[in-house]
């Protein structure tokens, strides 16, 4: 199986904060990596895919980049909104996602 | 509008069996790899298990193959998952989810998930 190792596991910022969480695949993965937001008590939710693709309806401050092992998930500017967990999903095996990277406001 | 509703969880004892069910509507669900998505109590998410769009292509997480059984019934929009031999560890919410349609080929079932169930809590104790 392949492994998705995020980080930070959690992650306090202030609204306005441009805030990086980085996952990295334990193989070459190419550019298949997806990232999702969930929040308390709620289904997932699709933001980005193929690493840096944008879900229709999802606000452009949410961006991705990488390819290969390391990738890196930004909110440009974070709103009081994004307070959730954030998880990174590879799809090049069997999906597995990350462990989570918990979004708090300071 | 889009919509996956699971049912059919529950509480079950440690060896004993549970069927859960997603009724999907809004899309063409004939045309889409189906997925099961579990999330144990205060935990993060775990594929459990795919099924592409014309059932040939299958595929299970190693913590769940050969007890767990997944299907789908195109003409009914409906997928499910049959569990045997339930452990104490496959206590989770288990979402029903919907393949993005990265996944192109005639079996195959790795993607993305972009529309998600509520998800039905299933419980195993003694």
């Amino acid at each position: 199986d392949i492994q998705m190792t995020q980080s930070p596991s959690s992650l306090s910022a202030s609204v306005g904060d441009r805030v990086t969480i980085t996952c990295q695949a334990s193989q070459d993965i190419r550019n298949y990596l997806n990232w999702y937001q969930q929040k308390p008590g709620k289904a997932p939710k699709l933001l980005i895919y193929d690493a840096s693709y944008l879900e229709t309806g999802v606000p452009s401050r949410f961006s991705g980049s990488g390819s290969g092992t390391d990738f890196t998930f930004t909110i440009s500017s974070l709103q009081p909104e994004d307070i959730a967990t954030y998880y990174c999903q590879q799809y090049d095996d069997l999906p597995t996602f990350g462990q989570g990277t918990r979004l708090e406001i300071k | 509008e889009v919509q996956l509703v699971e049912s059919g969880g529950g509480l079950a004892q440690p060896g004993r069996s549970l069927r859960v069910s997603c009724a999907a509507s809004g899309f063409s669900f004939h045309n889409y790899a189906m997925h099961w998505v579990r999330q144990a109590p205060g935990k993060g998410l775990e594929w459990v298990s795919g099924i592409s769009w014309n059932s040939v292509g299958i595929g299970y997480a190693d913590s769940v193959k050969g007890r767990f059984t997944i299907s789908r019934d195109n003409a009914k929009n409906s997928l499910s998952l049959q569990m045997n031999s339930l452990r104490l560890e496959d206590t989770a919410l288990y979402y029903c989810a919907k393949g993005f349609g990265l996944c192109t080929a005639g079996g195959c079932y790795s993607d993305a998930f972009d529309i998600w169930g509520q998800g039905t809590m299933v419980t195993v104790s003694s």
